[in-house]
């Protein structure tokens, strides 16, 4: 499969400062990522697809002001949470598609806003 | 969109006995079906995976089967072991490769 890094794997952060996280694509070239949210004891939630070179593409109920995305290179893409607030704490995972449709994951980043 | 609904959310079994995760899609267009396993505090990880063209597929002790024709698919692990429990996770593609995930069921395998 795909390796695929994240960082930071975890953060602290006050209410009211923002959060970048980034996404790395180590063993291959990707046009598409695509990004989680992951609530305790509940499923993955697509938040958006991120494109290289182009705008992201949101999810229905996500604000794409909030949640900034940036896919400026093949092998890196970026998600800041703006603003963060405690409803915002969450485990935060990005997704590759290497090849036909199987998506590997990030080893995630949890991030708690205090 | 796609809606994928996964039965049961808990399963408990002893070692050595079989599990059973069903899930229900509603996209006609969905072509792949992967699942992934969960572990705390971890990436999902892909188990197995199957695509529309196939009614099985058999990975040692894991297997899944697809029925297009009503809409489901099915996770079967055969003597289990305690190292499988986890959070196992369904999902389907729609068109694309979009996943939209199940809901996902914790199977705790007694020793």
């Amino acid at each position: 499969g795909a390796v695929v890094s994240q960082h930071p794997s975890w953060v602290i952060c006050k209410s009211g400062t923002s959060v970048k996280i980034e996404c790395r694509s180590l063993d291959f070239q990707a046009t598409t990522m695509f990004w989680y949210r992951q609530f305790p004891k509940q499923s993955l939630m697509l938040m958006a697809t991120s494109n290289e070179g182009s705008k992201a593409t949101y999810e229905q109920g996500v604000e794409k002001d909030k949640f900034l995305i940036n896919h400026a290179s093949l092998t890196l893409s970026t998600l800041t949470v703006t603003s963060a607030h405690p409803e915002d704490s969450s485990f935060y995972i990005c997704g590759t598609v290497p090849s036909y449709n199987e998506q590997f994951f990030g080893p995630g980043t949890r991030l708690t806003v205090l | 969109g796609e809606n994928v609904e996964q039965h049961p959310s808990t399963l408990s079994v002893q070692e050595g006995d079989s599990a059973v995760i069903k899930c229900t899609y509603s996209d006609s267009a969905s072509n792949y079906f992967p699942w992934y396993k969960q572990e705390l505090g971890k990436r999902p990880q892909l188990i197995i995976d199957i695509r529309s063209n196939v009614g099985e597929k058999k990975d040692q002790r894991i297997a899944v089967t697809l029925n297009k024709t009503a809409k489901h698919f099915s996770l079967h692990i055969t003597e289990t072991q305690p190292e499988d429990s986890a959070v196992y996770f369904c999902a389907a593609n729609g068109s694309g490769d979009k996943l939209t995930f199940g809901t996902g069921t914790r199977l705790a395998v007694r020793p």
